[in-house]
């Protein structure tokens, strides 16, 4: 069935640093790919999406390419904020509904 | 506009009790998803519903149900609770649902279900 593989956390970085956050998929056909950030108590939010090969979403200074070849959508952002302490979930959703399977999601603490 | 609310936001219940979680979608949204989050299996789908047909459903078991009225407003119901379902229960609403797996979902803030 469809997967997605998050690197595991928590990742911590100091204020500005650049952030990756790796995400690799499995699914047939061509699915949808997806960035959500989870505040402590609170639901998801969606940071970006792309819906094809070779697009890249952005939002807020975060961006991620969508590799078909390397099946990946990797997170980057290139100076990090104390404020971008989160949860990161990379996930995905097939043709055929809106049914979004998702990684197991990456701490990421930010130090000032 | 208005985004996803879910009612009520922490409900404790005990074994063997049933539990109903509502949520209201972004207005004009017609696709109501739900998934349940806990630390150990972390976000999986439940169930989808789209012009009140349930059109995917994820491995639950049956005691977990639901049902989406006229209005896109939608209910989830488990039956014969466990401590298991201790969960956060969080629903998500898109404007078309179905086919298009480009349609994004919008998050509420989640229902927090302790089983005791």
């Amino acid at each position: 069935g469809d997967s997605v593989t998050q690197m595991e956390g928590p990742v911590t970085l100091s204020e500005e640093a650049f952030l990756t956050i790796n995400c690799t998929y499995t699914a047939t056909g061509y699915p949808s790919l997806f960035w959500y950030v989870q505040y402590p108590g609170e639901g998801l939010q969606l940071l970006l999406k792309a819906t094809k090969a070779d697009d890249k979403g952005s939002n807020k200074g975060f961006e991620a390419t969508y590799r078909k070849e390397t099946t990946s959508f990797h997170l980057e952002k290139g100076s990090v904020q104390v404020s971008d302490s989160a949860v990161y979930f990379c996930a995905l959703s097939a043709r055929g509904g809106n049914k979004l399977v998702f990684g197991a999601g990456t701490i990421l603490r930010v130090k000032s | 506009k208005a985004g996803v609310t879910q009612t009520p936001r922490y409900l404790i219940k005990t074994r063997g009790q049933q539990v109903t979680l509502s949520c209201s979608p972004i207005s004009g949204h017609r696709s109501v998803s739900w998934y349940q989050q806990t630390p150990g299996q972390g976000l999986q789908f439940l169930f989808e519903y789209f012009s009140e047909t349930q059109r995917n459903k994820g491995n639950f078991p049956g005691r977990f149900s639901g049902r989406q009225f006229s209005n896109s407003r939608s209910e989830m119901n488990v039956s014969t609770l466990e401590l298991g379902d201790s969960a956060l229960y969080l629903c998500a609403s898109s404007p078309r649902g179905g086919a298009d797996s480009t349609d994004t979902q919008y998050f509420g803030p989640g229902t927090r279900l302790t089983v005791l």
